[in-house]
């Protein structure tokens, strides 16, 4: 069946470094969206990727969606106090099956 | 992630007991989920919705019942055949059939004891 596969697990910072999670599917996807659930908290949806070689921007954050359309990056630009959580990335392998969440990637930053 | 409640925040109960686990939403979604996250983990889909009076099993069905009688209402009943039902537990819904943008309500954490 389908797998989404995330990387690293865990990653510790010093603020004001940079961070990146990867996310890489078994299978190719017609989109992929990233969520970020804060210590204690839910997931919240951040931003949805569906054409090859997309790349969106939300200040700090770089999104971006493989060629191939089986694979994902999550980038943070000097990281703040308020990224730490885990980000997940959600593949989808058509408009008519269902979201294959990633294992997650929880950040950790050190003041 | 507004509209969709939980409740309650957290539940205890005894093992051998069967639990149910309210979400409600007022978003006028079509579909809604229920996840299962335990300490450290990513998300595993108990069961899905798509319409109502209608639901599926997702990855991890065994042990939980779901029913769907009113578009805005889910309702996850942890059975006693659930082995080890301690965990946090997650609803979502969404505008259309799977696989659109997820709003999750804040969870439920159950601890059996």
């Amino acid at each position: 069946g389908q797998q989404v596969m995330q990387i690293p697990q865990y990653q510790h910072v010093q603020e004001g470094e940079d961070f990146t999670t990867y996310c890489n599917s078994s299978t190719t996807l017609s989109n992929i969206q990233w969520y970020k659930q804060r210590p204690g908290g839910h997931p919240v949806f951040l931003i949805q990727l569906v054409k090859s070689g997309e790349v969106k921007k939300q200040k700090r954050l770089t999104f971006q969606f493989g060629e191939a359309k089986k694979n994902s990056s999550l980038h943070i630009t000097a990281t703040q106090t308020t990224d730490v959580g885990t980000y997940f990335c959600a593949g989808q392998r058509s408009s008519a099956s269902k979201i294959i969440f990633g294992s997650g990637t929880r950040l950790s930053i050190r003041p | 992630d507004g509209g969709i409640t939980q409740s309650p925040k957290y539940l205890f109960r005894k093992e051998g007991q069967n639990v149910t686990l309210s979400c409600e939403q007022n978003l006028n979604h079509d579909a809604m989920y229920w996840y299962r996250q335990d300490p450290g983990q990513g998300l595993r889909l108990i069961y899905y919705s798509q319409i109502v009076n209608d639901f599926q099993k997702g990855d991890i069905a065994e042990g939980y019942s779901v029913s769907r009688e009113k578009k805005e209402s889910f309702p996850l009943t942890v059975t006693s055949a659930q082995k080890n039902p301690t965990a946090f537990y997650l609803c979502a819904s969404s505008i259309l059939g799977a696989g659109e943008t997820q709003y999750f309500g804040p969870g439920t954490r159950l601890l059996v004891l």
